[in-house]
């Protein structure tokens, strides 16, 4: 069964700071992965998609993937507080048409 | 952009009654999905579609039917409500790569 895992956190960083958010997965066939931010009481809202090897950056975001290690990284540079919210992780494979979601990590960013 | 859009954010029943919980795509995406999100649980998949008329359980189809008769429009019922449906219920389209877009949601609450 496929898996994707997450530091359930809490993580609370201060302002300004750079929050690392971190997601294992299980499947080795995973190939597309995504970070979604959902704030309480909100749906998921997509902020990152990364397909390939390497960083892929915007704006303040960056994601990181490293499928030999099959992790993939959001880093927020410049935290600010409203970026506190749960990020969640999830991943695909290519024959299929859902996606495996992690449990979420709430971040916190201290005024 | 892409918009999903649900027919309720805030919904309450009654125990037996059927209910109806209706998702509308503008992107002519062919795969949608309805998952509720519940406090420790995280995203659970209740059913998807990858066309109309056709449909697919998730990890937690009991209790619940869907119909999808246009391609824009998937449809969650409740054939019976019941307490334990309280819930979340996200409705998300995806695009060829992947990337699924939600609604706002619908809280729903069976008294």
């Amino acid at each position: 069964q496929k898996e994707v895992e997450q530091n359930s956190g809490p993580l609370s960083v201060p302002e300004g700071a750079i929050a690392s958010l971190n997601c294992t997965y299980s499947d080795r066939v995973s190939q597309s992965f995504f970070w979604y931010r959902q704030y309480s009481g909100k749906s998921p809202e997509l902020i990152m998609s990364i397909y390939s090897n390497g960083d892929k950056e915007d704006g303040r975001f960056t994601a990181q993937l490293n499928k030999a290690s099959q992790y993939v990284s959001l880093l927020i540079r410049d935290s600010q507080p409203s970026d506190s919210a749960t990020y969640l992780c999830a991943a695909s494979s290519g024959s299929a048409r859902q996606l495996t979601f992690g449990s979420g990590t709430q971040l916190t960013v201290l005024p | 952009d892409v918009k999903v859009t649900q027919s309720s954010r805030y919904l309450v029943k009654r125990t037996g009654e059927k209910v109806f919980l209706e998702c509308v795509q503008d992107m002519d995406h062919e795969n949608m999905f309805w998952y509720r999100q519940d406090p420790g649980l995280g995203l659970r998949l209740i059913y998807f579609s990858y066309d109309v008329k056709m449909k697919e359980k998730g990890d937690i189809p009991e209790g619940y039917s869907v119909s999808r008769e246009k391609k824009e429009r998937f449809s969650l019922i409740l054939e019976s409500a019941s307490t334990n449906q309280t819930s979340m219920y996200l409705c998300a389209s995806t695009t060829p790569y992947n990337e699924q877009f939600f609604g706002p949601g619908t809280r729903l609450t069976v008294l």
